[in-house]
C-alpha cells in the first residue's frame, strides 16, 4: 500500500510568489491534514481537508489555503509568500477515520522563500 | 485550547543509557497521547501511542507513562543505541476528529 505522497520536495520561490504543495493521502483515506514545520517551531496545523471540504483551520493568515479534489488528493496554496515561510510543509491523513488516532506523514515538501 | 509543554528540548546520552522525555497538557479533555520519532531529513513516524484508559504501555525498548491527575505523560527509552537519535514529538488529542496539539521536539542525541 502506498502511504502519504508529498510533491515537490523541494520548492525555491521569490518573496512575494504563489507557491502550490501537493499531497496524496494513503488510498482509501479521506482526510488530509497539513502542517508546516518551522525550525524550533515543531508542528503547527495548517489546514484539514475532509470529502472535499476545509473541515478545521490553524491560526495561520487567509494567505494559506487550499483545497481537495475528488481522488481525495489535496493542494496547498500559499500566496504573497513572506521570508518566514520558509519551512518543511507536512501532509498527513489518519490511521483511521480522524486525527485523533494517529497521523501517517509524507516526506514533506521543504518549502524556501527567498 | 490545548497547550503541550515539552521537555527537555535537547537530550544527550551515552549509548546503553536510559532517556525520558516528559510532555505536560492543559486540557483535561484530551484522552489520547501519541509519540512521534523524526529521524534528519525523514517524516515524523508515529513510534508508540497510549488511552487515557491506560497507565502504561510498553513496545520492546519503549514505553509510555500517563499521569491524567497530574496531567502529565513521559516517554521512556532504555538500552538506547545510535539509531534512536532523533527528534521526538509528543502529542494531545481529544481523539476522534480533534486535532491534536503537538509539543515542541526533543532533540536525542546517543552517543557510542
Amino acid at each position: 500500500e502506498a502511504g502519504v505522497t508529498q510533491s515537490p520536495t523541494h520548492l525555491i520561490k521569490t518573496r512575494g510568489q504563489q507557491a502550490t504543495l501537493r499531497c496524496s493521502p494513503i488510498s482509501g483515506h479521506t482526510s488530509v491534514y497539513w502542517y508546516q514545520q518551522a525550525l524550533g517551531l515543531g508542528l503547527q496545523f495548517l489546514l484539514w481537508y475532509d470529502e472535499g471540504e476545509e473541515r478545521n483551520r490553524g491560526n495561520f493568515p487567509p494567505r494559506f489555503s487550499g483545497r481537495q479534489f475528488p481522488n481525495y488528493s489535496s493542494e496547498l496554496n500559499v500566496n504573497a509568500l513572506e521570508l518566514e515561510d520558509s519551512a518543511l510543509y507536512l501532509c498527513a491523513s489518519s490511521l483511521e477515520r480522524g486525527a485523533g488516532y494517529g497521523y501517517t506523514f509524507g516526506s514533506g515538501t521543504r518549502l524556501t522563500v527567498v | 485550547g490545548e497547550n503541550v509543554e515539552q521537555h527537555p528540548s535537547t537530550l544527550s546520552v551515552q549509548e546503553g543509557d536510559s532517556a525520558v522525555i516528559k510532555c505536560t497538557y492543559s486540557d483535561s479533555a484530551s484522552n489520547y497521547f501519541p509519540w512521534y520519532k523524526q529521524e534528519l531529513g525523514k517524516r515524523p513516524q508515529l513510534i508508540i501511542d497510549i488511552r487515557s484508559n491506560v497507565g502504561e504501555k510498553k513496545d520492546q525498548r519503549i514505553a509510555v507513562t500517563l499521569n491524567k491527575t497530574a496531567k502529565h505523560f513521559s516517554l521512556h527509552i532504555t538500552e538506547t543505541q545510535p539509531e534512536d537519535s532523533a527528534v521526538y514529538f509528543c502529542a494531545a488529542s481529544k481523539g476522534g476528529s480533534y486535532i491534536p496539539t503537538f509539543g515542541r521536539g526533543t532533540s536525542l542525541i546517543v552517543h557510542p
